[in-house]
C-alpha cells in the first residue's frame, strides 16, 4: 500500500539559508500534519492542513511556513535557518470519514535537516 | 514534553520477557495512541484506545487507559529482539475538528536482548 512520501530524506544547509521539505500524503487522505523531532526528543507538532486549508498551528516558528496544494501534497518552507533547526521533520496524513477523523496518523520516514 | 510523560525512559529486558511502559498525560483526551519508532525512522502506529475504553488488545500488545488517573500502559508480551525501539504515547484532544493533531510523550527506549 502507498505510504506517506517525504523528500528529500536528508538535507544539509548553512545557517541563514532556506530549505523546503515536501510531503505526499497517502492517496485520499485529506489531512496533513508536520512534526519536528530534535535529537532524543519527542515529536513536536508544527502545523496541520485539512482539505488544503490550515487547520491547527503548534510550535511553528515565524520563520517557517507551510501550505497544501491542490494535489494535496504539502511543503514546509524554512527560512533564516538556525543551528537549532537541525532535526527530523515528519509529515503525517490521516483521513476523515463522515466528518470524523479516524484518529490514526500515518507517518513518512522523515526528512533529516542538518544546519551547519 | 508538554503533555505526556513516559515511564521508564529506558527499559532493557531479555527476549521472551514482558515489557510494560507507562504514560501519563495532563488534559482531557479523545483517544490515546501508541507509536513505535526505530532509530531515525518514521513513527508507526501500534494501537489506539478511545477515552471510553479501558483496555484493548492487538496481538502481543495490551493497552490500558485510566482516564481518572490520566494514565495509560502498554504491555508487550513475549518480547523479541525485533521489538527494540522507542515507544511513544500520543494523545488526541477532544475537539470536534476534523484534524486532531497528536501530542506526544517523551518516549521509552526499549532494548530487548537476545
Amino acid at each position: 500500500a502507498a505510504g506517506v512520501i517525504q523528500s528529500p530524506r536528508h538535507l544539509i544547509k548553512e545557517k541563514r539559508e532556506t530549505a523546503t521539505l515536501k510531503c505526499y500524503p497517502i492517496p485520499r487522505h485529506d489531512t496533513v500534519y508536520w512534526y519536528q523531532q530534535g535529537p532524543g526528543q519527542d515529536p513536536q507538532f508544527l502545523i496541520s492542513f485539512y482539505e488544503k486549508m490550515q487547520s491547527d498551528k503548534g510550535s511553528i516558528p515565524d520563520r517557517f511556513s507551510a501550505q497544501q496544494f491542490s494535489d494535496y501534497h504539502s511543503e514546509l518552507n524554512m527560512s533564516s535557518l538556525e543551528l537549532g533547526d537541525s532535526a527530523l521533520y515528519f509529515c503525517a496524513s490521516s483521513s476523515t470519514l463522515a466528518g470524523k477523523n479516524t484518529g490514526e496518523l500515518f507517518f513518512g520516514e522523515g526528512s533529516r535537516l542538518t544546519v551547519l | 514534553s508538554q503533555q505526556g510523560e513516559e515511564d521508564p525512559q529506558a527499559l532493557s529486558i531479555q527476549e521472551g520477557e514482558n515489557a510494560t511502559m507507562n504514560c501519563s498525560y495532563k488534559t482531557s483526551i479523545n483517544n490515546l495512541q501508541w507509536y513505535r519508532q526505530n532509530s531515525g525512522r518514521g513513527l508507526v502506529h501500534l494501537i489506539l484506545i478511545r477515552s471510553n475504553e479501558r483496555e484493548k488488545h492487538s496481538g502481543r500488545l495490551r493497552v490500558t487507559l485510566d482516564t481518572s488517573k490520566k494514565s495509560s500502559s502498554l504491555l508487550i508480551t513475549a518480547s523479541r529482539a525485533a521489538d527494540t525501539a522507542s515507544y511513544f504515547c500520543a494523545t488526541a484532544p477532544p475537539s470536534s475538528g476534523s484534524a486532531r493533531q497528536l501530542t506526544f510523550g517523551s518516549g521509552t527506549q526499549l532494548t530487548v536482548l537476545p
